[in-house]
């Protein structure tokens, strides 16, 4: 159980397109979901938090005008990367919390390689 | 305040060996403390996890030990084997509705 998977696992676009990146949670209902960005040997940074039905949280510093997050239903999120530019190349990686549980666990997507020519 | 601190960045240990990796942090708010095993090209997976109303806790070859008055936890990785060559990652919650801060991560190598 607790499975999370993101679609596509990888992708490359040309600068200036945009590119969306799915996330689902399988086998559960996740009312919270978070995506994150990581670099190279580096940790993971929070991008924004998702709550089903409601406008995502973003942290200081990330741009919501280009990174679009959607949180339709409590099976799916998605992120929009809009007028992608190299520097946009990275892992993104999303998590889900189990609704049904109310526990603190979170479980984490595969995540999807990015790369901006 | 919201920081986790974690080392060392990088360990090596022969198999068999005892693989030891210890965060700290300020926050006493944090009660929920997980550790996360990552592969390269791959998402990180909850590994095991423990709140601060217990010391130690144990999943197969995998310790917790949680010190709470020093505000710090560690990861034991006990007959340490070549397949756990990944970095972990902690991490702390200061409750089910916020987000997870995580450590800087620890590249574990286990020579065969």
């Amino acid at each position: 159980g607790a499975v999370v998977s993101q679609h596509p696992s990888r992708v490359i676009c040309k600068s200036g397109t945009s590119v969306k990146i799915e996330c689902r949670s399988l086998d559960f209902q996740a009312t919270t979901m978070f995506w994150y960005r990581q670099f190279p040997k580096k940790s993971l940074m929070l991008m924004a938090t998702s709550n089903e039905g409601s406008k995502a949280t973003y942290e200081q510093g990330v741009e919501k005008d280009k990174f679009l997050i959607n949180h339709a239903s409590l099976t799916l999120s998605t992120l929009t990367v809009t007028s992608a530019h190299p520097e946009d190349s990275s892992f993104y990686i999303c998590s889900a919390r189990d609704a049904g549980k109310g526990t603190y666990e979170q479980y984490f997507g595969p995540g999807t390689r990015l790369t901006v020519t | 305040q919201q920081q986790v601190k974690q080392s060392p960045q990088s360990l090596i240990v022969q198999k068999g060996g005892i693989s030891i990796i210890n965060c700290a942090y300020e926050n006493t708010a944090f009660d929920y403390f997980p550790w996360y095993q990552q592969f390269p090209g791959k998402g990180p997976a909850l590994l095991i996890a423990i709140r601060p109303d217990v010391s130690e806790k144990k999943e197969g070859r995998f310790t917790i030990s949680f010190n709470k008055s020093a505000k710090q936890f560690s990861l034991h990785i006990m007959d340490s084997q070549p397949g756990d060559s990944a970095t972990y990652f902690c991490a702390a919650n200061p409750g089910s509705a916020r987000q997870l801060t995580f450590g800087s991560g620890t590249q574990l190598t286990v020579l065969p």
